[in-house]
């Protein structure tokens, strides 16, 4: 079974400018999450999917970041425009709706450096 | 809001010693599951241990453990004979079992050294 799968691993960019990161979840799974973790912290929800639909959103910066989840499947997140603060690991991660399970499975993350 | 505390930043063990880690969340949620997840340098967050709230006896999986006490609402975790590959960051995290799909919640992180 392939595992999420995540792209760029890193990126470096200057502040203002915009980047987009790309997550592909594990085949079924129906939850997606986004999350940012900041060095030495614990990771942050940003965004979570249920199939295509936002389940929660309440601590994703509107002004700046935006994410899609297509049919259900791949999922982008963007920043636009990139402040410094925006610098840490980019993590997504799938569910499946499993009542016996419940653990979420990770990609490697995308490493933002925004300079 | 569901909250999970780690209240220890850092801790330490000697190779083959057992050393264990401590988690406290707050939920009103009576269905839920609770997990440990190791974070090396590399970044990738690897499930460890998972224990669902319904079930009275401790999970285990190999030399790891963990005492979950639902009415303290405490859940730690007990590595024994440590090896060197152990040293990480582990985070502990909460999920709630919600119909409409569950937020996972999670620590701030213990970063465990093991020392030769």
């Amino acid at each position: 079974e392939a595992g999420v799968a995540q792209s760029p691993r890193y990126k470096i960019i200057e502040k203002r400018q915009s980047v987009a990161f790309w997550c592909n979840p594990i085949s079924g799974h129906a939850t997606l999450y986004w999350y940012q973790q900041i060095l030495g912290q614990g990771p942050k929800l940003l965004i979570q999917f249920q199939n295509n639909g936002v389940v929660d959103d309440s601590q994703l910066p509107k002004d700046r970041f935006s994410a899609e989840r297509l049919k259900g499947v791949d999922s982008t997140l963007k920043i636009q425009p990139a402040k410094l603060e925006d610098s840490a690991v980019y993590l997504c991660a799938s569910s499946a709706w499993d009542r016996t399970r419940g653990e979420a499975f990770f990609g490697q993350g995308t490493r933002l450096t925004v300079v | 809001a569901q909250t999970v505390t780690q209240s220890q930043p850092e801790m330490s063990v000697q190779e083959a010693e057992t050393v264990t880690l401590s988690c406290t969340y707050d939920t009103s949620e009576s269905d839920y599951y609770l997990f440990w997840y190791k974070q090396p340098p590399s970044r990738q967050m690897i499930l460890v241990i998972r224990q669902e709230a319904y079930k009275q006896q401790n999970a285990t999986e190999n030399r790891f453990s963990v005492n979950f006490q639902k009415a303290a609402k405490s859940f730690s975790l007990k590595i024994s004979d440590s090896q060197l590959g152990d040293a990480a960051m582990y985070f502990c995290a909460y999920r709630a079992w919600e119909t409409s799909g569950s937020r996972l919640t999670f620590g701030e992180g213990t970063q465990l050294t093991v020392n030769p």
